[in-house]
């Protein structure tokens, strides 16, 4: 079967400082990718999708940047942290091309800038 | 530009209660209606998807509906538990080569005892 894994669970992080949070599928190949943020009490915000590796697709211009160094690793990255980058940041994995591109998430990380 | 809203934004009731909640779109061209539960601080969870042609589908006490003419669904929640607090997500998506899709905000569920 098929799992996902995100880490860190919770994260807190000065302004300014550099970010790296790291999302793993097993089970599966070739999934397509994606990070969201969600902000409290709102819904959630396609930050950045992949359908393979190396390929990257930003839906929002913003302070973060995303890679994909193997088939089932995606990151979420950023140089220097910002006050409005907190949130809960999720990560999920799709298979196919076909009607039922069912989404898969992870269990979040819960990132809090101060 | 594709948008799904949800209503209510907040929804009480009783343990045992029955409970619909809402969503509309204006995402086109449809591919699909998915359903999620999101418990919190915990990711979504999916409950239902329907695609054009399918106009209800049921998950033991969640039952979706659609009507892609009007454009809308709900989820309608029977015999309520306490267990079914929590943020209902509506998702809709287009035909794309990555399956992107459109979020509601969620109607966020609380059921007492």
């Amino acid at each position: 079967s098929q799992t996902i894994h995100q880490w860190p669970a919770t994260l807190v992080q000065p302004v300014g400082s550099p970010l790296s949070l790291e999302c793993t599928v097993e089970g599966t190949s070739n999934p397509n990718l994606y990070w969201y943020r969600q902000a409290a009490g709102r819904g959630l915000q396609l930050l950045f999708y992949s359908v393979g590796i190396g390929q990257i697709s930003s839906e929002v211009p913003q302070n973060l940047s995303a890679s994909r160094p193997q088939d089932r690793q995606f990151i979420l990255s950023s140089k220097k942290l910002l006050l409005s980058d907190s949130g809960f940041y999720l990560c999920a994995w799709s298979v196919g091309r076909g009607v039922y591109n069912e989404q898969f998430f992870g269990p979040g990380t819960r990132l809090t800038v101060l | 530009k594709n948008q799904v809203e949800q209503s209510p934004q907040s929804l009480i009731i009783l343990e045992g209660k029955n409970c619909t909640l809402q969503c509309n779109y204006t995402v086109s061209p449809f591919s699909n209606l998915r359903w999620y539960k999101q418990d919190t601080g915990r990711g979504p969870v999916s409950l239902t998807i329907m695609t054009f042609s399918e106009n209800t589908k049921s998950n033991g006490r969640y039952t979706a509906t659609l009507d892609a003419d009007t454009k809308q669904s709900s989820l309608h929640i029977t015999a309520s538990q306490l267990s079914d607090s929590a943020s209902y997500i509506c998702v809709v998506s287009t035909f794309t080569n990555a399956g992107k899709s459109t979020f509601g905000d969620g109607t966020t569920l609380t059921v007492k005892p």
